[in-house]
């Protein structure tokens, strides 16, 4: 099972749509990363986040430490977001990153 | 440079060579990190290195697989007696310390035919 639990695996939506992804863990974290995947294997680091709630854009990521959750969300979806999204943790006491397995998302005109 | 650059972008090998992958980190950052993605799949962690210090190759599937920062910037992962199921997408990342983002670099695309 892995540690860090990403849904949907997939997900098809129209533009303009308001779109969330969710990530679960399973023990403690010290930092928590969503980072966008873009075919041909570039990542790029969206937000990296401890508690609370981040805004850039049209992307909003929140994380609840209790219940060991964060959902990454796309206000007025457009195509260009369309890519893979990953969650990736920071365990407590460790530098590297453990990742979902992604969520790759549609979004057709 | 402006992000972190990895080279080859694509590598083709035959079963049994050996290949050697460099990883380019942004000027000035003392971590790096390598991982390794199969088709479909997440990023996986291999080795992390702190300036030229390698501190944690737990990731490392082989004997056949080793890392090196000889001068705590560039570093090279080289896989020995390459196998087919070594095919898959070497990710290398950078930060500036410990507690900041991950700079990823596009990967190198390694085939074993």
């Amino acid at each position: 099972k892995n540690e860090v639990e990403q849904s949907p695996q997939n997900l098809t939506a129209q533009e303009g749509e308001f779109i969330t992804i969710n990530c679960s863990y399973s023990v403690g974290i010290s930092a928590l990363h969503w980072l966008q995947q873009h075919p041909g294997g570039g990542i790029v680091s969206l937000f990296m986040l401890s508690s609370g709630k981040k805004k850039h854009g049209r992307l909003i990521a929140t994380i609840n430490i209790q219940e060991k959750h964060s959902s990454l969300h796309i206000t007025a979806s457009h195509p260009r977001d369309s890519a893979v999204y990953i969650c990736a943790v920071q365990f407590q006491g460790a530098q590297k990153l453990v990742f979902g397995q992604g969520t790759r998302l549609t979004i057709n005109p | 440079g402006a992000g972190v650059s990895q080279s080859p972008r694509y590598k083709v090998a035959k079963r049994g060579q050996d290949v050697a992958l460099r990883c380019d980190p942004i000027s000035g950052h003392v971590s790096l990190f390598w991982y390794q993605q199969a088709l479909g799949q997440g990023p996986e962690f291999l080795t992390y290195f702190q300036n030229e210090a390698q501190l944690d190759k737990s990731g490392l599937p082989s004997d056949r697989f080793f890392a090196e920062r000889p001068e705590g910037s560039v570093s090279t992962l080289k896989i020995q007696r390459t196998q087919q199921e070594d095919s898959a997408v070497y990710l290398c990342a950078s930060s500036f310390q410990l507690t900041r983002a991950q700079h990823f670099g596009d990967g190198t695309r390694l085939s074993i035919l």
